[in-house]
């Protein structure tokens, strides 16, 4: 069965630094997302993206993010410049076309800011 | 904005006890609406789901319906397994999001033998 994978799974780094999160949705789908999870809390959404340009965004995905499709199969969200309020894990998911299909989610990558 | 309430957790349960967990949501328009789990140390997968009012979800003997005069999208099932012990997400997406999925707080179920 096809599914989401994320590399790495597990991230440490130091405050400032950059961290670039990969993720290989399912092939065939349209439809890209990023959330994230900060310990105990709910998980909340940061961006979407569609033929190859962000759809929509929230208040928590400010400057400090990018995401990029760079070939066909990865879709990436980079942190330009961690703080420690960025620990979190971090969820990919993708979906197959508008309207109402499901998001299939990747295992996440747990990210650790020091 | 649009948003989810659970009940708190943590939920413990003794192994074939009856199972609810309460889901309340806000939303402009109509929100298709989600049950996600989270087994410990894995991703989020989807449980079951419901597009329109009065629809039922099911799937592994839990079920929740779509109730658009109570705003509720309850989780039950019938007889719990220790198996089931997990984080429970209720989840919302609506067309003018951009179908972004927006959840609540989770809860934590907790089933021994």
């Amino acid at each position: 069965e096809p599914e989401v994978t994320q590399t790495p799974s597990h991230q440490v780094t130091q405050m400032g630094q950059e961290v670039i999160l990969r993720c290989v949705p399912i092939s065939n789908h349209l439809y890209f997302y990023w959330y994230r999870q900060i310990l105990g809390q709910k998980v909340e959404f940061l961006v979407s993206f569609y033929n190859n340009e962000i759809s929509e965004k929230s208040e928590i995905f400010d400057d400090q993010f990018s995401v990029e499709r760079p070939d066909g199969s990865n879709f990436t969200l980079k942190i330009r410049s961690t703080k420690l309020e960025d620990s979190a894990m971090y969820f990919c998911a993708s979906r197959a076309d508008r309207g109402r299909y499901e998001q299939y989610f990747g295992p996440g990558t747990r990210l650790t800011v020091t | 904005g649009d948003s989810v309430t659970q009940m708190e957790g943590p939920v413990t349960l003794s192994e074939e006890a009856f199972l609810t967990i309460n889901c309340t949501y806000t939303a402009t328009g109509y929100p298709s609406l989600f049950w996600y789990v989270q087994y410990p140390g894995e991703g989020l997968q989807l449980l079951l789901k419901a597009t329109k009012a009065d629809d039922k979800g099911s799937n592994k003997g839990f079920e929740a319906t779509y109730r658009k005069e109570t705003t509720s999208f309850h989780l039950e099932k019938g007889s719990v397994q220790v198996s089931d012990s997990a984080v429970y997400f209720c989840a919302l997406d609506a067309a003018n999001s951009g179908y972004a999925l927006n959840f609540g707080k989770g809860t934590s179920l907790l089933v021994t033998p």
